[in-house]
């Protein structure tokens, strides 16, 4: 599978604007960019996707560069709610076998201060 | 309905008991997944169904055994565990063609004890 890379950790003030990077050299030309983020004591929930051109929708924006070698999670105002670990993920566009798999790397803990 | 529906939230067992995990969803979706998150830890893949048949078994002991009785349904059914195997037990579900474009949900887990 082909691997993300995402700082530890990210502090954001309230009523700010966010942006969470994500790398990911080896990406493929058929591998989609999904982001998820866990609240705490919750399950996982999706947050955007991507595979060649920016998306936006209700819960962020996903800014990916022009080789899709990087991209950027962009929360336009974070609240307090949105304290949570955010994952960035690679899943292939073909069908089938392990494709199947949705795996986790160790997810940017963002901390949003009042 | 989105919801992928765990129970029980919370489970305490022992290492000789037998408990089964539950997990539901009506989206019609035909890949179910279970995940093992240990504390501070990013989700493990377990297992993945696709059309109730097992697709990927990524190495898990024998002491845990899943099953999908149906399209909407997956259990995974516990036996002589251990304590180390205590940690919040996910289950999530997507689309039958999952070609990366389209997003998995998940249940909000079951928290394992093992005493």
């Amino acid at each position: 599978d082909a691997k993300t890379t995402q700082p530890n950790s990210m502090e954001s003030n309230e009523e700010e604007p966010v942006h969470l990077p994500c790398n990911h050299s080896t990406i493929s030309g058929t591998d989609y960019i999904h982001w998820y983020r866990q609240l705490p004591s919750q399950g996982p929930e999706y947050v955007i996707h991507g595979l060649t051109s920016n998306v936006n929708n209700r819960m962020a924006s996903l800014a990916i560069a022009e080789d899709r070698k990087s991209s950027t999670l962009i929360l336009h105002r974070a609240t307090l709610r949105d304290a949570a670990v955010y994952y960035c993920i690679l899943r292939d566009s073909t069908g089938g076998g392990s494709n199947y798999k949705l795996t986790f790397g160790k997810g940017t803990l963002l901390t949003v201060n009042p | 309905d989105t919801e992928v529906t765990q129970t029980p939230k919370h489970l305490v067992m022992g290492m000789t008991n037998k408990k089964s995990l539950k997990c539901e969803q009506h989206m019609g979706h035909r890949a179910m997944y279970w995940y093992k998150q240990k504390a501070k830890k990013p989700p493990e893949l377990m297992f993945v169904y696709s059309y109730e048949k097992l697709s990927i078994n990524e190495s898990v002991p024998s002491r845990f055994s899943p099953e999908c009785p149906n399209s909407s349904l997956l259990n995974l059914h516990l036996h002589a565990l251990q304590p180390e195997d205590s940690a919040l037990y996910l289950c999530a579900s997507s689309q039958e063609q999952v070609r990366g474009g389209t997003e998995a949900f998940f249940g909000q887990g079951t928290r394992l004890t093992v005493v």
